[in-house]
Formats: structure tokens, C-alpha cells, sequence
């Protein structure tokens, strides 16, 4: 149980152009997502927090009209890179708290997308 | 000052050993903590999460917690080099959110 799955794994796109990256959980239902940025040798950095139905929460210092986020059900969120640059290649992953009784507040990550910008 | 400090590492140890993996945190409110492992190029996967003070034990795993002391730890008994990765503390913050440490990178040497 608890599986979060990620699309694509890998992405390689020309600057300027839009990424779309989507977050399921397979086997629960998640009210909150958490989207996550990991460059090189670095541990990971919390960009925004998804809500289903509502707006998501950006960090501070995360552009938000650039990492559109779209959770429109409660087993998918959607983040979208847009214009993407050099600067933007790094790891994105998102993690899924589960909302059902007694899940306690752990949160379950996917595998990760890599994404490229050139 | 960091929110969670981790030393960095790399801890190298030899196959069959403790590895000792250590971290302080400066949330006082905190009341979760997780540790996560994190092979390269891969995700976070869980590996134990803990809530109150004292020892929780699964499998080769121990995670300690002391509130007042803000610090909790993991030790992996009888180190595999399918351990060597890199270990990250997190705490739950407002509104669900992880905070999560640098990472240690351990070793394991056959």
C-alpha cells in the first residue's frame, strides 16, 4: 500500500517550452500533495503544497505563475514548469499524505521525475 | 541555525557494524519524525517514523527521539552495503510540511 507514482521519469525539453509532471497515489486517497526540488548533492527543498480543490501554497521564493500546480482530485496533482530554462534542471518529487483514518501523517514520496532543460 | 542538522558525512563503515546517523532539530513544537533513505539518482523512501520519546525498533533499525534535547538518531545494526546511501532526518512542520536535514551519506564496506 502507500504507492505514489510519478510521470514522466525523465524529461528532456528545450528552453522556453512547458513541462507537465503528474502525481498519483495509486492506493489512497490524498487530500495534500507536496512538491519537491532536489539539485545535485543537495537535499530536497519544499516548493509548494497542494490542496484538493484549493489554490496551492508556495514557498517563499517559488515563483508560482511559473510552477503551475493543479490538484484536481484526490489521487492527482499536476505541476506544470513553465518557460522553462537552463536553470530549472534539477529533480522534481512529489509526496502524498494519506488522508485515511489512522494513516497517521506520514508522507510518500514518488520516484521522481529528472527533468532537463537545455 | 538550520532547522535540522545533519552531518554530512560520508560515515564510512565496515560491513557488520552500527552505524551510528545523528540529528538535532530547533522546532520545539515538533511531535513527528521521520527518517528517510535515499539511494542516488532515487526518491526518499521511509524507513522509520517516530513520536515519542525513547527507542522504536524495526528490524536492523532504531530510531531514537529525545524532545528535550531536540535530537534524534538511527542506528543500522549489522551494516549491509546495500545500506550505503544517504539518510535524511525530517519533522513534521505547520500545516503537514516535511523539513528535512542535508543528509548523511554512509558507507558501507564489504
Amino acid at each position: 500500500g502507500a504507492v505514489v507514482s510519478q510521470h514522466p521519469s525523465r524529461v528532456i525539453c528545450k528552453s522556453g517550452t512547458s513541462v507537465k509532471i503528474e502525481c498519483r497515489s495509486l492506493d489512497f486517497q490524498a487530500t495534500t500533495m507536496f512538491w519537491y526540488r532536489q539539485f545535485p548533492k543537495q537535499s530536497l527543498m519544499l516548493m509548494a503544497t497542494s490542496n484538493e480543490g484549493s489554490k496551492a501554497t508556495y514557498e517563499q521564493g517559488v515563483e508560482k505563475d511559473k510552477f503551475l500546480i493543479n490538484h484536481a482530485s484526490l489521487t492527482l496533482s499536476t505541476l506544470t514548469v513553465t518557460s522553462a530554462h537552463p536553470e530549472d534542471s534539477s529533480f522534481y518529487i512529489c509526496s502524498a499524505r494519506n488522508a485515511g483514518q489512522g494513516a497517521g501523517d506520514t508522507q510518500y514520496f514518488g520516484p521522481g521525475t529528472r527533468l532537463t532543460v537545455l | 541555525q538550520k532547522e535540522v542538522e545533519q552531518n554530512s558525512g560520508p560515515l564510512s563503515v565496515p560491513e557488520g557494524a552500527i552505524a551510528s546517523l545523528n540529528c538535532t532539530y530547533s522546532d520545539r513544537g515538533s511531535q513527528s519524525f521521520f527518517w528517510y533513505r535515499q539511494y542516488s539518482g532515487k526518491s526518499p523512501e521511509l524507513i522509520m517514523s517516530i513520536y515519542s520519546n525513547g527507542d522504536k525498533e524495526d528490524g536492523r533499525f532504531t530510531a531514537q527521539l529525545n524532545k528535550a534535547s531536540q535530537y534524534v538518531s538511527l542506528l543500522i545494526r549489522d551494516s549491509q552495503p546495500s545500506d550505503s546511501a544517504t539518510y535524511l532526518c525530517a519533522f513534521k512542520a505547520a500545516g503537514n510540511k516535511l523539513t528535512f536535514g542535508g543528509g548523511t551519506r554512509v558507507l558501507v564496506k564489504p
